[in-house]
């Protein structure tokens, strides 16, 4: 089993939609999660990080977490185009290891 | 700002040389990564490590070997280069320990081996 998986994509979704990206993750001491936002051809950014079950709101994106299910989302409200880009997922085991999953493609259409 | 900086961005070497990827990044962070990035495999972790003159093997290390002599610079190594090590090689760093341990990122060297 891979520690983290999410759905490779492409997710394509209109201007104006939700986007929901998902990721799994096997550690089950994973203490929190890292949503990172990569565009083509440059490096990977946070977008936000959540480590308490429940929700997080920032703007227009919202992390979930459900620790006993292993699952972390992350919830993108009205995209734009300008959100088109590879999502990827990061938990923090408490370790020193950082691994990310392979990332979600996410197109949003005018 | 945390600044990550990777010494090239672009490299291009031959088949069996010793190829050297530096990385430094200015906010005093411990840990440090190398991380590889292919399409549809996303980042694979080479290697880790977490202070000075520790190192870790990520899930990808064959290959590859790292130093880090000093706490701002982690270097990368590749022995022998192959043509199978063509790549964008990214660097990260981040905080030991806490629940924000967020990762910054170098702006990437990507290697193509001849």
């Amino acid at each position: 089993q891979k520690e983290v998986e999410q759905n490779s994509g492409p997710l394509s979704v209109p201007e104006g939609a939700i986007a929901s990206l998902n990721c799994t993750y096997s550690d089950r001491g994973s203490q929190s999660f890292f949503w990172y936002r990569q565009y083509s051809g440059k490096s990977p950014e946070l977008i936000m990080f959540i480590y308490s079950n429940g929700d997080k709101e920032d703007g227009r994106f919202t992390a979930q977490l459900n620790k006993a299910s292993q699952y972390v989302s992350l919830l993108i409200r009205d995209s734009q185009p300008s959100d088109s880009a590879t999502y990827l997922c990061a938990p923090n085991t408490g370790f020193q290891k950082l691994v990310f999953g392979t990332g979600t493609r996410l197109l949003v259409s005018p | 700002d945390v600044k990550v900086t990777q010494s090239s961005r672009y490299l291009v070497k031959r088949t069996g040389e010793k190829v050297f990827l530096e990385c430094v990044q200015d906010m005093d962070h411990e840990n440090m990564f190398w991380y590889r990035q292919d399409p549809g495999l996303g980042l694979r972790l080479i290697y880790f490590s977490y202070d000075v003159k520790m190192k870790e093997k990520g899930d990808i290390p064959e290959g590859y070997s790292v130093s880090r002599e000093k706490k701002e610079r982690f270097s990368l190594i590749l022995e022998s280069a192959s043509t199978n090590q063509t790549s964008m090689y990214l660097c990260a760093s981040s905080l030991l320990g806490g629940l924000n341990t967020e990762a910054f990122f170098g702006q990437g060297t990507r290697l193509t081996v001849v």
